[in-house]
């Protein structure tokens, strides 16, 4: 079956833009959960879904959004871009719940200059 | 304050040799610990899951341990091969909320 797609794979936006990065995860699996990829804090989780509820939040500022729709798809949105925001979005998805096995995407590269 | 401490160090090998991979974490009592690997650019792959009941698990090439008395998992790659050169990263479940918790990853090189 296919895996976790997310798109697009790679990103430049300039500061103070606003960004949205889609995830499909697997066929069934109704929990989506994003990360945060940078050198120097590994992976940091952002927030989880599930069933179109957010279920768990990380401590990222509020300019950081997500959803989930009736399909299990996922979008993020990322507003009021910060240079320190450029880093690589991961994208998770679990039959059931966010700590199961994880099955990850390819994930989305932003760069913000 | 909870915490998940993997080797900073990259793991310099010789293949054919056993890789050992430390998982230490503090202020945590974890139901499980996962293990993934990732490669440069792309998502973590899931390896192993091991439960709190459950001492050592196989699967293949690799072996967990899981002490939860010590707060350790050690992960171990037997007959190692360049293609396993990769970074290592072991999960929880963080007690605060329901989500998966990563270390930082440990680096490992296999030479040939």
């Amino acid at each position: 079956k296919a895996g976790v797609t997310q798109t697009p794979r790679y990103l430049i936006k300039t500061r103070g833009q606003q960004v949205t990065l889609s995830c499909s995860p697997i066929s069934g699996h109704r929990s989506v959960s994003w990360y945060q990829q940078t050198p120097g804090q590994g992976l940091q989780f952002l927030f989880e879904y599930f069933s179109e509820t957010q279920r768990n939040k990380g401590n990222f500022p509020g300019r950081f959004s997500g959803r989930q729709f009736s399909n299990s798809r996922s979008e993020m949105n990322v507003s009021t871009l910060e240079l320190g925001d450029s880093a690589l979005y991961l994208c998770a998805s679990s039959l059931r719940q966010a700590n199961t096995e994880a099955f990850f995407g390819q994930g989305t590269r932003l760069t913000v200059v | 304050s909870q915490k998940i401490e993997q080797n900073s160090e990259a793991l310099n090998i010789q293949e054919g040799k056993t890789a050992t991979l430390t998982c230490n974490y503090t202020n945590y009592s974890p139901a499980y610990l996962q293990w993934y690997r990732q490669d440069p650019g792309r998502g973590p792959v899931f390896l192993l899951l091991i439960r709190e009941n459950e001492k050592e698990k196989r699967k293949e090439r690799l072996k967990v341990t899981f002490d939860t008395t010590l707060k350790q998992s050690l992960f171990h790659i037997t007959a190692s091969q360049p293609a396993d050169s990769a970074t290592y990263l072991c999960a929880l479940v963080s007690s605060y909320g329901n989500k998966l918790v990563f270390g930082a990853g440990t680096i490992l090189r296999v030479k040939s």
